[in-house]
């Protein structure tokens, strides 16, 4: 079974500085999709970012990039000039394709503070 | 991208009362949907595996005639709670795959029994 592993309770960043919160998974699978979610108050999940594993080039969305090595297992998202709006809960996640409609694994996910 | 809306955004009931959830998938067709949980400043715990014109198939401790799933047709999953007590008040999101490469979700339900 895949496991993701976020190792940051919580995180805080000061306004336009940049930040990364971590996450590690397990997982037999060679083809596979990660992401990162952001939950904020309102409690909408937001997709952040999206990874495809057998695609080596990280995947970037205007502020938020990933540093994603798969013989680590690493998937790791990178925030820059932070926002006040970035303040949030941030889930790491798994989906293992494409054998038929899989649900996506979840860390258990990193409170980030952004700070003026 | 692609909608999921779910429905009621926040339901108040009496302990003992049913409570129905619906997940709709408004600009695509869901064979699957999937109901997880979320108890405060935790992540989201899978429920259950609802499935079109199928029975749902439900996480281990998860039990089957508390939460009844029906997945009547290709954009509508529906999450009854049944006989509600204070204990499965919690927030309640449903989500379905695109393509099997991107999951939507709802706009979650805030389950509160009294």
């Amino acid at each position: 079974a895949q496991t993701v592993t976020q190792s940051q309770p919580e995180m805080s960043v000061q306004e336009a500085e940049t930040v990364t919160l971590s996450c590690t998974y397990d997982t037999s699978e060679n083809n596979y999709y990660l992401f990162w979610y952001k939950q904020p108050p309102s409690r909408q999940m937001i997709l952040v970012i999206r990874q495809e594993a057998y695609k080596q080039q990280n995947a970037t969305e205007n502020r938020f990039s990933v540093n994603f090595q798969k013989a680590a297992k690493s998937f790791s998202l990178k925030i820059s000039d932070s926002q006040l709006g970035d303040t949030a809960m941030y889930f790491c996640a798994f989906m293992k394709p494409p054998s038929g409609n899989t649900p996506l694994v979840f860390g258990k996910g990193t409170r980030l503070s952004v700070i003026a | 991208g692609a909608v999921v809306s779910q429905h009621p955004s926040r339901v108040i009931c009496k302990s003992g009362t049913s409570v129905k959830i619906e997940c709709r998938s408004l600009d695509f067709q869901a064979t699957t949907m999937f109901w997880y949980r979320q108890f405060p400043k935790q992540s989201l715990m899978l429920m259950a595996t609802s499935n079109e014109g199928s029975k749902a198939t439900y996480e281990q401790g998860v039990e089957k005639d508390k939460f009844l799933i029906n997945h009547a047709s290709l954009t509508l999953s529906t999450l009854t709670v049944t006989s509600a007590h204070p204990e499965d008040s919690s927030f309640y999101i449903c989500s379905a795959n695109l393509l099997n490469t991107e999951a939507f979700f709802g706009q979650g339900t805030r389950l509160t029994v009294v």
